[in-house]
C-alpha cells in the first residue's frame, strides 16, 4: 500500500531553475522523509522532517511540512543536470517502525 | 563493508522455481527492511526486523514469500514457486534506529526477472 502520493508525477525543467515536488500522506506521522533514486538504482536519503518542524534546510534542498493538511513539499534550488532521478517522500505509519513510499516524482533537468 | 550489500544483482528464473536474495545490512544496524518496487513505481514495504525478529509482515504478498533473519545481521527474502509477476526489483534497507526516527540506508537491489 503506498501511504503518499507525489505530485507531479513527472517534471522537466532546465538546470538554474527551481524544482519544486509535493507529497501527500493519509494518517498521522512522525517524521516524513524524502529520499531519491537514481535510474536503476538504491534509494540515497535526502532528508527527514519531524512532525513537529514547519520547514527545514540542507544545502540546496528546502522542505516544508503542513501537518494539517497532510502534505510536504521539496524544493531543489538552482537545480543541476545531476539532480536528474526520482524523488519520493516516505513516512511511518504513526505508530510503526516501517517507513511506506509515495508514488515518487521523475525530475528531469536538461542542460 | 560500509554499505548494505545485496546478492545477486541480477537473477533471472523460470516460473515455478525457488529463489532466494540475500540482504547484509550495515554492521550494527539492529533494523533490516525489504522492499518490492516495480518498475515506474514506488518501493512497496514487505517486511521489517527489528535484531531476529520479524516486527512487521504485513506487506509480504501471500505464503510464498518468507524472510530470515536467523543472527540479526544478514537477512534472506524467499520466494517459492515464483510467478511472472514477482519480477521487480527487490531493494533492502537497515537502520540503527528505525525508520520512525532516523533514516533507511538502502542496497542497490536485486533485480528479479521470472520468465
Amino acid at each position: 500500500s503506498q501511504q503518499g502520493e507525489e505530485d507531479p508525477q513527472a517534471l522537466s525543467i532546465q538546470e538554474g531553475e527551481n524544482a519544486t515536488m509535493n507529497c501527500s500522506y493519509k494518517t498521522s506521522i512522525n517524521n516524513l522523509q524524502w529520499y531519491r533514486q537514481n535510474s536503476g538504482r538504491g534509494l540515497v536519503h535526502l532528508i527527514l522532517i519531524r512532525s513537529n518542524e514547519r520547514e527545514k534546510h540542507s544545502g540546496r534542498l528546502r522542505v516544508t511540512l503542513d501537518t494539517s493538511k497532510k502534505s510536504s513539499s521539496l524544493l531543489i534550488t538552482a537545480s543541476r543536470a545531476a539532480d536528474t532521478a526520482s524523488y519520493f517522500c516516505a513516512t511511518d505509519a504513526g505508530n510503526t517502525d516501517k517507513l511506506i513510499f509515495g508514488t515518487g516524482t521523475r525530475l528531469q533537468v536538461f542542460p | 563493508g560500509a554499505g548494505v550489500s545485496q546478492t545477486p544483482s541480477n537473477k533471472v528464473t523460470e516460473k515455478g522455481k525457488y529463489v532466494e536474495l540475500r540482504c547484509d545490512p550495515i554492521s550494527g544496524h539492529t533494523a533490516l527492511y525489504w522492499y518490492r518496487q516495480s518498475l515506474g513505481q514506488g518501493p512497496e514495504f514487505l517486511i521489517y526486523f527489528q535484531g531476529t525478529g520479524a516486527a512487521d509482515d504485513s506487506g509480504l504478498p501471500n505464503d510464498r514469500f518468507f524472510a530470515v533473519r536467523p543472527e540479526g545481521s544478514v537477512s534472506t527474502l524467499k520466494i517459492q514457486r515464483t510467478e511472472r509477476g514477482d519480477s521487480a526489483m527487490y531493494l533492502c534497507a537497515s537502520s540503527s534506529t528505525g525508520g520512525i526516527f532516523g533514516e533507511l540506508f538502502f542496497g542497490e537491489g536485486s533485480r528479479l526477472t521470472v520468465l
